[in-house]
C-alpha cells in the first residue's frame, strides 16, 4: 500500500513564522503535489515536482515556496506566514509523468495562522 | 484555460436512491485525464476512477458508474442504490501536461449526504 505521511496533523503559528510542511511518500514515486483544501473552493494546487530539484508552480504558488531535494520528500513552506494561509493542506504523490496516475493522498495538515 | 465546475455543492438522498453527481471540464489540449476522489468525513481522499481522453467508454464498478461525454465535456458519477456509507464530498479532477509533469485542477466538491 502506498503510504503518505504529513508531519502534523494540526499546527498553530504565528503571523510572519516561517513554516515548514513536510510530507513524506514510501512507493518511490516522481511525482509529488501540495494543494490546499478550503471550504467551497475544494483542493488548490499550490506546487507540484515531477522529479528531485524539479518543480512547477501551481494555481495559487504566491507565498509559499517548495523544495524536494529527495525523492521521497517533498516540503511545503511558508516564508512568512499569514491568516490567509490558515488552511488544510495536502500533500499527494503519484506515478510517473508518461501518463497522468491516480494521486495518493495524505490525511492533511490543519495549519492555524494566528 | 483548465477549469472543472462542480455545480452541486450538496445533495441530499434518502438510502437506496439513485444520485448522480455532475461535473463538466473545460480543456483546450486534446490529451487529458479525468478523476473521480471520494473524501469521506475521515477526511483522507481516495482515488475511484481514471479516464483518458481517448477512451469514451462508460465504466461500471458495483454501485458506481460513470459516463464520460466528449461531446458536452461532461464526467457524471452516478451511484445505484445510494447507502448511508457513500455520504462523503466527492471531487472531480482533471490533468493536463505541463512542463515534465502533469498538473492537475479539481472542481469544488459535492457533498453528498445520504439518510437513512
Amino acid at each position: 500500500d502506498v503510504k503518505v505521511t504529513q508531519s502534523s496533523r494540526y499546527l498553530v503559528k504565528r503571523t510572519g513564522e516561517k513554516v515548514f510542511l513536510e510530507c513524506v511518500q514510501d512507493m518511490d514515486h516522481e511525482n509529488m503535489f501540495w494543494y490546499r483544501q478550503d471550504p467551497g473552493l475544494g483542493l488548490r494546487l499550490i506546487y507540484f515536482s515531477y522529479d528531485v530539484k524539479m518543480k512547477e508552480k501551481g494555481d495559487i504558488p504566491e507565498g509559499y515556496s517548495v523544495s524536494r531535494e529527495k525523492k521521497e520528500r517533498f516540503s511545503l513552506i511558508l516564508e512568512s506566514a499569514s491568516t490567509n494561509q490558515t488552511s488544510m493542506y495536502l500533500c499527494a504523490s503519484s506515478l510517473p509523468a508518461a501518463r497522468s496516475y491516480e494521486q495518493y493522498f495524505g490525511p492533511g495538515t490543519r495549519l492555524t495562522v494566528t | 484555460a483548465q477549469k472543472v465546475t462542480q455545480a452541486q455543492t450538496e445533495i441530499s438522498v434518502v438510502e437506496k436512491e439513485d444520485v448522480t453527481l455532475d461535473c463538466v471540464y473545460e480543456t483546450r489540449d486534446t490529451t487529458y485525464y479525468l478523476f473521480w476522489y471520494k473524501q469521506p468525513p475521515s477526511g483522507e481522499l481516495v482515488f475511484l476512477i481514471r479516464r483518458n481522453s481517448f477512451d469514451e467508454q462508460n465504466e461500471i464498478s458495483g454501485r458506481y458508474s460513470w459516463n464520460f461525454q466528449k461531446s458536452t465535456s461532461s464526467f457524471n458519477f452516478t451511484i445505484t442504490a445510494s447507502q448511508v456509507v457513500d455520504s462523503a464530498v466527492y471531487f472531480c479532477a482533471l490533468s493536463e501536461q505541463r512542463g515534465g509533469g502533469f498538473k492537475t485542477i479539481f472542481g469544488a466538491g459535492t457533498r453528498l449526504f445520504v439518510k437513512a
